[in-house]
């Protein structure tokens, strides 16, 4: 299996901080990386496909940056509906993997 | 706009199988660059991928959990399932049915469902 290990596990931060988030890769994965944002109780929702693609609907402070196995996602001005979990994906294989998770709080 | 509407018990007994099934709204389920998935969320935990059926019926499991897993589709009512035999209470999670999108050379999961708490217990 392909282990996904983001960093930090939590994060606390306020209104129009800007935000990074790791996801370090086990062995090269190319650009076949995703993010996830999960909100308290809700189903995850796509925010970035081939590590820097952004999924429609999405807001353009989020982005996403990187290659082979270490990448990075970056909130640019942190709003209040931001405050949630974050994870990282591999597509590079079909046996999916996800990482631990990020907890961005306030 | 896609809905995938999950359906199935919230409680299981230990030994038995647990059963899911989620309905495609928009009929797309035989749409060649789909694919249907299900994913699992132990409470308090991260996500875990269950395994995937594509077009052709083929099936990818988790390999911790292929003994047990079977996928199946029924395009005729535009619905996927998941059956989990041999439940213990390590399978308590919640499980969601997700449509998987195939971009060129990239994958992802674009559509989830709304997930269905499945607890485990006598």
């Amino acid at each position: 299996d392909i282990q996904l290990t983001q960093s930090p596990s939590s994060l606390s931060a306020s209104v129009g901080d800007r935000v990074n988030i790791t996801c370090r890769a086990s062995q090269d994965i190319s650009i076949y990386l995703n993010w996830y944002q999960q909100k308290q109780g809700k189903a995850p929702r796509l925010l970035i496909y081939a590590a820097s693609s952004l999924q429609g609907g999405v807001p353009s402070r989020f982005s996403g940056r990187g290659s082979g196995t270490d990448f990075t996602l970056t909130i640019s001005s942190l709003q209040p509906e931001d405050f949630a979990t974050y994870y990282c994906q591999q597509s590079y294989t079909a046996l999916y993997t996800f990482g631990q998770g990020t907890k961005l709080e306030v | 706009q896609l809905q995938l509407q999950q359906s199935g018990p919230g409680l299981v007994k230990p030994s038995e199988t647990l059963s899911l099934t989620c309905i495609v709204s928009d009929g797309s389920i035989t749409r060649s660059n789909y694919f249907w998935v299900w994913i699992r969320q132990p409470p308090g935990k991260g996500l875990e991928w269950i395994g995937s059926i594509y077009n052709s019926g083929t099936t990818n499991d988790h390999p911790s959990l292929r003994s047990r897993v079977t996928i199946s589709v029924d395009n005729s009512k535009n619905q996927f399932s998941l059956d989990l035999r041999s439940v213990t209470a390590a399978d308590t999670a919640v499980y969601y049915c997700v449509r998987g999108t195939s971009s060129g050379y990239y994958t992802f999961f674009d559509s989830w469902g709304q997930g269905t708490l499945v607890t485990v217990s006598s």
